[in-house]
């Protein structure tokens, strides 16, 4: 089954401990991204990747970092977690290309970060 | 850089009736996406429907169909006969299109949402 998954769905966790949210696609999809959602805000955009080894920012990376070493792994690092990250995050992929408009979300991880 | 505006954070429709959620952007673009999503309870991010700017029909997926005004920069989403199961979250969102090209490749950029409530 085609999928997007991550990894873990929830997490209480304290500020400054870090912490990674992992995010897997089988579909051998070239881009990946992730999101935050919180409310009256809908979802913005942290970080892309297009490729392995080609990451850039999205419209809030302060505070993230992301690695894409595999294609089908992106990962979203939180080196010193506080509490304004507390948020429900979201990986997303999709080919490239033409083929571009068709994203596929993960089920979302709710961090709440105190 | 472009902008979505959802101006109905609640909504409300019996079962069985029609309602439509609103949506206006801004962009300088003239070929981009335009989409729908739904996030149930689950959270889940599901695709209800997708407009291509430069198809002047507006798109229909059984129940789902929107209404695309370009110039306007209006893009509303009706929802017929509505079902307990479309209670959720809407949002709206768009994508530059690929042939775009410059930054931001495959972005979304998200309303803030409608939550549609459904009742019996």
């Amino acid at each position: 089954e085609a999928q997007v998954t991550q990894n873990p769905r929830y997490l209480i966790t304290v500020t400054g401990k870090k912490l990674t949210v992992t995010c897997s696609q089988n579909m051998n999809h070239e881009y990946m991204s992730w999101y935050r959602q919180d409310p009256g805000l809908g979802l913005r955009q942290i970080y892309y990747s297009m490729n392995v080894e080609v990451t850039d920012k999205g419209d809030v990376p302060e505070g993230y970092k992301v690695s894409r070493k595999e294609k089908r792994n992106f990962p979203l690092i939180l080196e010193s977690p506080s509490p304004n990250q507390t948020s429900l995050y979201f990986c997303a992929s999709s080919l490239w290309g033409l083929r571009r408009d068709t994203q596929y979300f993960g089920p979302g991880t709710r961090l709440t970060v105190l | 850089a472009q902008t979505v505006t959802q101006s109905q954070p609640e909504m409300s429709v019996q079962e069985a009736e029609t309602v439509t959620l609103s949506c206006t952007y801004d962009t300088s673009e003239n070929n981009y996406y335009l989409f729908w999503y739904k996030q149930p309870p689950s959270r889940q991010m599901i695709l209800v429907i997708r407009q291509e700017a430069y198809k002047q029909q507006n798109a229909t997926e059984n129940r789902f169909s929107v209404n695309f005004q370009k110039a306007a920069k209006s893009f509303s989403l009706k929802i017929s006969d509505s079902q307990l199961g479309d209670t959720a979250m809407y949002f709206c969102a768009f994508m530059k299109h690929p042939q775009a090209g410059g930054t931001s490749y495959g972005k979304l950029t998200f309303g803030q949402g409608t939550i549609l409530t459904v009742h019996p």
